[in-house]
C-alpha cells in the first residue's frame, strides 16, 4: 500500500528556510492531492497547503505567503519550503495524501512525521 | 476562516462505555467534515469523512452524524485502543481547518 516518508533537517536557524521532502512509495504520486500539515508540540493540527499531481497548489492564507509546495513526479516526491522561520514554526511536520483523487478535502495516508526545531 | 470548536476538551470514560464527542462550526460546512484519531507519537488516522462515511477499515463502533454547524462522533463501546485524541476537520473556501481536539482518557 502507499506509504509516505518525510525527510529533511531537524534543526533550522531563525530567519532561514525550512525545507522538507516527502517520498511516496508503493504507488504513484499521480492523480491525488498531496498536503503538508504541522503540529506544534502539545498542540493541534494546522494544514499548510497542497500540491496536485499537475503542479497546481493551494496554501493556507495564515502562512502569509511564506510557504511553497512543489512536486517532482519523476522522483515520486513532493516538497515543502517555509521561509523566514521563527520559533513558532517548531513542530512535527506531516505529509499526507488526499482520500480521493477528485478533491483535497480529507487525508487518509499520512507519513510518520518529521520533527523540526527552529533555534539558533 | 471557519472555526471548529470541539467539546468536551477531555472525556473520561471506561472501556465498554459509549463516548459522544461534539464538533461545532462557526458557520455551516454542509457535510464537509471529517474525524481523525491520533495516538501519542503517531500520525492522525482518518475515521470518518463527509460527516458520516467510515473510512476503509474503520470498525463499525465508530459513527459520525450531523450537518451544517453541529456534528457528533460516537464510539458505541470503547475498546482499550480507542483512548486517544480526536480531531474534527472541515474544508471551506479552499482551506482546511481542524478543531482543537478532544482527549478520550481512561477513567
Amino acid at each position: 500500500q502507499v506509504q509516505l516518508q518525510e525527510s529533511g533537517p531537524g534543526l533550522v536557524k531563525p530567519s532561514e528556510t525550512l525545507s522538507l521532502t516527502c517520498t511516496v512509495s508503493g504507488g504513484s504520486i499521480g492523480s491525488y492531492y498531496w498536503s503538508w500539515i504541522r503540529q506544534p508540540p502539545g498542540k493541534g493540527l494546522e494544514w499548510l497547503g497542497y500540491v496536485y499531481y499537475t503542479g497546481s497548489t493551494n496554501y493556507n492564507p495564515s502562512l502569509k505567503g511564506r510557504v511553497t509546495i512543489s512536486i517532482d513526479t519523476s522522483k515520486n516526491q513532493f516538497s515543502l519550503n517555509l521561509i523566514s522561520v521563527t520559533a513558532t514554526d517548531t513542530a512535527i511536520y506531516y505529509c499526507a495524501r488526499s482520500s480521493s483523487p477528485y478533491n483535497f478535502y480529507y487525508m487518509d495516508v499520512w507519513g510518520k512525521g518529521a520533527t523540526v526545531i527552529v533555534s539558533s | 476562516e471557519i472555526v471548529l470548536t470541539q467539546s468536551p476538551a477531555t472525556l473520561s470514560s471506561s472501556p465498554g462505555e459509549r463516548a459522544t464527542l461534539s464538533c461545532r462550526a462557526s458557520q455551516s460546512v454542509s457535510t464537509y467534515l471529517a474525524w481523525y484519531q491520533q495516538k501519542p507519537g503517531q500520525a492522525p488516522r482518518l475515521l470518518i469523512s463527509d460527516a458520516s462515511n467510515r473510512a476503509t477499515g474503520i470498525p463499525a463502533r465508530f459513527s459520525g452524524s450531523g450537518s451544517g454547524t453541529d456534528f457528533t462522533l460516537t464510539i458505541s463501546s470503547l475498546e482499550p485502543e480507542d483512548f486517544a485524541v480526536y480531531y474534527c476537520q472541515q474544508r471551506s473556501n479552499w482551506v482546511l481547518t481542524f478543531g482543537g481536539g478532544t482527549k478520550v482518557e481512561i477513567k
